[in-house]
Protein backbone atom coordinates (compact mmCIF):
# COMPACT_ATOMS: atom_id res chain seq x y z
CA UNK A 1 0.00 0.00 0.00
CA UNK A 2 1.36 3.79 -0.63
CA UNK A 3 2.49 5.69 2.16
CA UNK A 4 3.25 9.78 2.16
CA UNK A 5 5.46 10.97 3.98
CA UNK A 6 6.02 14.84 5.37
CA UNK A 7 8.88 15.20 7.61
CA UNK A 8 8.31 18.40 8.84
CA UNK A 9 5.28 19.08 11.15
CA UNK A 10 6.00 22.51 11.48
CA UNK A 11 8.19 24.97 9.07
CA UNK A 12 8.86 28.37 9.95
CA UNK A 13 10.03 30.93 7.40
CA UNK A 14 10.74 34.78 7.26
CA UNK A 15 7.76 36.44 5.41
CA UNK A 16 9.47 37.26 2.46
CA UNK A 17 12.17 34.47 2.53
CA UNK A 18 11.53 31.28 0.33
CA UNK A 19 10.41 27.62 1.58
CA UNK A 20 10.19 23.75 0.76
CA UNK A 21 7.90 21.62 1.86
CA UNK A 22 9.06 18.27 1.64
CA UNK A 23 7.02 15.40 0.63
CA UNK A 24 7.73 11.80 -0.53
CA UNK A 25 5.80 8.87 -1.14
CA UNK A 26 6.58 4.79 -1.40
CA UNK A 27 5.73 3.94 -4.89
CA UNK A 28 7.78 3.44 -8.10
CA UNK A 29 5.00 2.78 -10.27
CA UNK A 30 2.85 5.55 -11.94
CA UNK A 31 1.10 8.08 -9.75
CA UNK A 32 -1.06 11.08 -9.36
CA UNK A 33 0.34 12.88 -6.85
CA UNK A 34 -1.22 16.60 -4.99
CA UNK A 35 -0.68 18.44 -2.69
CA UNK A 36 -3.72 20.34 -0.53
CA UNK A 37 -3.87 23.68 1.55
CA UNK A 38 -6.31 24.10 4.78
CA UNK A 39 -6.22 27.75 5.50
CA UNK A 40 -7.30 28.89 8.81
CA UNK A 41 -11.13 28.01 9.57
CA UNK A 42 -11.43 26.24 5.73
CA UNK A 43 -12.01 23.13 4.16
CA UNK A 44 -8.99 21.51 1.64
CA UNK A 45 -8.53 23.51 -1.47
CA UNK A 46 -5.96 22.04 -4.22
CA UNK A 47 -2.70 23.88 -5.04
CA UNK A 48 -1.59 21.52 -7.32
CA UNK A 49 -1.69 18.67 -8.85
CA UNK A 50 0.96 16.20 -11.05
CA UNK A 51 -0.68 13.19 -13.88
CA UNK A 52 1.55 13.31 -16.38
CA UNK A 53 3.73 15.32 -18.48
CA UNK A 54 6.14 17.86 -17.08
CA UNK A 55 7.65 17.34 -13.79
CA UNK A 56 7.73 21.15 -12.78
CA UNK A 57 3.72 21.83 -11.47
CA UNK A 58 2.74 25.51 -11.20
CA UNK A 59 -0.03 25.99 -8.29
CA UNK A 60 -1.93 28.73 -7.31
CA UNK A 61 -0.32 31.69 -5.23
CA UNK A 62 2.77 31.13 -6.92
CA UNK A 63 3.29 27.57 -5.32
CA UNK A 64 5.12 25.44 -7.89
CA UNK A 65 6.16 21.63 -7.20
CA UNK A 66 8.66 18.72 -9.15
CA UNK A 67 7.97 15.52 -9.19
CA UNK A 68 11.28 13.18 -8.88
CA UNK A 69 10.64 9.77 -9.87
CA UNK A 70 13.66 8.85 -9.13
CA UNK A 71 13.57 10.08 -5.45
CA UNK A 72 10.28 9.68 -4.66
CA UNK A 73 9.52 13.36 -4.01
CA UNK A 74 6.86 15.95 -4.79
CA UNK A 75 8.45 19.15 -2.77
CA UNK A 76 6.63 22.34 -2.66
CA UNK A 77 8.08 25.41 -3.18
CA UNK A 78 7.49 29.13 -3.02
CA UNK A 79 10.01 31.80 -3.69
CA UNK A 80 8.79 34.12 -1.38
CA UNK A 81 5.83 33.94 0.93
CA UNK A 82 3.98 36.12 2.44
CA UNK A 83 1.46 36.40 5.66
CA UNK A 84 -1.47 35.43 4.06
CA UNK A 85 0.19 31.52 3.08
CA UNK A 86 -0.34 30.77 6.57
CA UNK A 87 -1.56 27.29 6.55
CA UNK A 88 -1.50 23.73 6.58
CA UNK A 89 -0.39 22.11 3.40
CA UNK A 90 -1.20 18.27 2.72
CA UNK A 91 1.00 15.73 0.06
CA UNK A 92 -1.44 13.39 -0.89
CA UNK A 93 -1.46 10.55 -3.89
CA UNK A 94 -4.07 8.55 -5.63
CA UNK A 95 -4.46 5.21 -5.41
CA UNK A 96 -7.01 4.10 -7.93
CA UNK A 97 -9.81 6.77 -6.43
CA UNK A 98 -8.94 7.39 -3.14
CA UNK A 99 -5.96 9.57 -1.77
CA UNK A 100 -3.73 8.67 0.70
CA UNK A 101 -2.49 11.98 2.45
CA UNK A 102 0.32 12.86 4.42
CA UNK A 103 0.75 14.37 8.23
CA UNK A 104 0.69 18.04 6.69
CA UNK A 105 3.06 20.60 7.86
CA UNK A 106 1.54 23.67 9.17
CA UNK A 107 3.61 26.73 7.57
CA UNK A 108 4.23 29.13 9.84
CA UNK A 109 5.44 32.84 8.96
CA UNK A 110 7.18 35.21 11.12
CA UNK A 111 7.00 38.64 10.37
CA UNK B 1 -21.24 26.54 -9.85
CA UNK B 2 -21.79 26.08 -5.56
CA UNK B 3 -18.98 23.83 -4.09
CA UNK B 4 -19.76 20.75 -2.08
CA UNK B 5 -21.06 21.69 0.98
CA UNK B 6 -21.14 19.99 4.70
CA UNK B 7 -23.42 20.12 7.51
CA UNK B 8 -23.51 20.77 10.41
CA UNK B 9 -20.04 22.46 10.85
CA UNK B 10 -19.51 21.44 14.28
CA UNK B 11 -21.29 18.78 15.93
CA UNK B 12 -20.25 18.05 20.17
CA UNK B 13 -21.98 14.90 21.54
CA UNK B 14 -21.93 12.99 24.38
CA UNK B 15 -20.51 9.13 24.14
CA UNK B 16 -23.39 7.08 23.26
CA UNK B 17 -25.36 9.67 21.45
CA UNK B 18 -25.76 9.29 17.63
CA UNK B 19 -24.81 11.62 15.07
CA UNK B 20 -25.22 12.33 11.33
CA UNK B 21 -23.51 13.93 9.28
CA UNK B 22 -24.11 15.27 5.85
CA UNK B 23 -22.69 16.17 2.50
CA UNK B 24 -23.91 17.69 -0.84
CA UNK B 25 -21.51 17.50 -3.78
CA UNK B 26 -21.07 19.26 -6.58
CA UNK B 27 -23.98 18.54 -8.91
CA UNK B 28 -23.35 15.99 -11.56
CA UNK B 29 -20.34 14.95 -9.82
CA UNK B 30 -21.15 10.99 -9.30
CA UNK B 31 -17.97 10.13 -7.16
CA UNK B 32 -18.48 10.87 -3.53
CA UNK B 33 -15.68 10.47 -0.74
CA UNK B 34 -15.52 10.47 2.94
CA UNK B 35 -12.19 11.15 5.08
CA UNK B 36 -12.09 11.50 8.34
CA UNK B 37 -8.96 13.47 10.11
CA UNK B 38 -8.51 12.71 13.83
CA UNK B 39 -6.38 14.70 15.99
CA UNK B 40 -2.67 14.86 15.47
CA UNK B 41 -2.78 12.16 12.96
CA UNK B 42 -3.23 11.85 9.00
CA UNK B 43 -6.76 12.09 6.81
CA UNK B 44 -8.05 9.04 6.26
CA UNK B 45 -10.44 7.24 3.41
CA UNK B 46 -13.43 6.25 4.99
CA UNK B 47 -15.40 5.29 1.63
CA UNK B 48 -16.50 5.84 -2.13
CA UNK B 49 -19.37 6.50 -3.57
CA UNK B 50 -19.99 6.15 -7.47
CA UNK B 51 -23.53 7.24 -7.14
CA UNK B 52 -25.76 5.57 -5.24
CA UNK B 53 -23.80 2.18 -4.68
CA UNK B 54 -20.91 2.19 -2.02
CA UNK B 55 -17.80 1.27 -4.51
CA UNK B 56 -15.20 0.57 -1.13
CA UNK B 57 -15.94 0.97 2.02
CA UNK B 58 -12.53 -0.54 3.60
CA UNK B 59 -11.66 2.35 5.27
CA UNK B 60 -14.69 2.86 7.15
CA UNK B 61 -13.67 2.04 10.88
CA UNK B 62 -16.36 -0.22 12.49
CA UNK B 63 -20.25 -1.00 12.47
CA UNK B 64 -20.99 1.71 14.49
CA UNK B 65 -20.61 3.87 11.21
CA UNK B 66 -23.36 3.80 8.59
CA UNK B 67 -22.83 5.78 5.57
CA UNK B 68 -26.23 6.29 2.69
CA UNK B 69 -26.33 8.35 -1.04
CA UNK B 70 -30.37 7.59 -1.61
CA UNK B 71 -30.91 8.33 -5.13
CA UNK B 72 -27.38 9.65 -6.17
CA UNK B 73 -26.91 12.88 -4.54
CA UNK B 74 -26.23 13.80 -0.98
CA UNK B 75 -24.79 11.64 1.57
CA UNK B 76 -25.21 10.92 4.91
CA UNK B 77 -22.39 9.24 7.60
CA UNK B 78 -23.85 8.26 10.82
CA UNK B 79 -22.43 7.41 13.74
CA UNK B 80 -24.47 5.29 16.39
CA UNK B 81 -23.35 4.58 19.39
CA UNK B 82 -20.63 7.40 18.99
CA UNK B 83 -17.61 7.14 20.51
CA UNK B 84 -14.61 9.23 21.97
CA UNK B 85 -12.57 8.11 19.52
CA UNK B 86 -14.80 9.27 16.73
CA UNK B 87 -13.83 12.66 17.62
CA UNK B 88 -12.11 14.30 14.53
CA UNK B 89 -13.09 16.08 10.98
CA UNK B 90 -15.00 14.53 8.67
CA UNK B 91 -14.09 15.59 4.85
CA UNK B 92 -16.74 15.16 2.23
CA UNK B 93 -15.53 15.21 -1.46
CA UNK B 94 -16.69 14.76 -4.79
CA UNK B 95 -15.23 14.38 -8.56
CA UNK B 96 -16.36 13.92 -11.98
CA UNK B 97 -14.21 11.36 -13.10
CA UNK B 98 -12.27 8.71 -11.08
CA UNK B 99 -9.02 9.23 -11.04
CA UNK B 100 -9.59 12.92 -11.00
CA UNK B 101 -9.09 16.21 -8.74
CA UNK B 102 -11.23 15.53 -6.02
CA UNK B 103 -13.50 18.48 -4.31
CA UNK B 104 -13.39 19.25 -1.10
CA UNK B 105 -16.41 20.53 1.72
CA UNK B 106 -15.12 23.04 4.88
CA UNK B 107 -15.36 19.29 7.05
CA UNK B 108 -17.15 18.90 9.94
CA UNK B 109 -15.95 19.19 13.30
CA UNK B 110 -17.45 16.58 15.70
CA UNK B 111 -16.16 16.63 19.31
CA UNK B 112 -17.86 13.58 21.56
CA UNK B 113 -17.29 14.10 25.07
Amino acid sequence: AQSVTQLDSQVPVFEEAPVELRCNYSSSVSVYLFWYVQYPNQGLQLLLKYLSGSTLVKGINGFEAEFNKSQTSFHLRKPSVHISDTAEYFCAVSEHYQLIWGAGTKLIIKP
Amino acid sequence: EAGVTQFPSHSVIEKGQTVTLRCDPISGHDNLYWYRRVMGKEIKFLLHFVKESKQDESGMPNNRFLAERTGGTYSTLKVQPAELEDSGVYFCASSQLLGNEQFFGPGTRLTVL
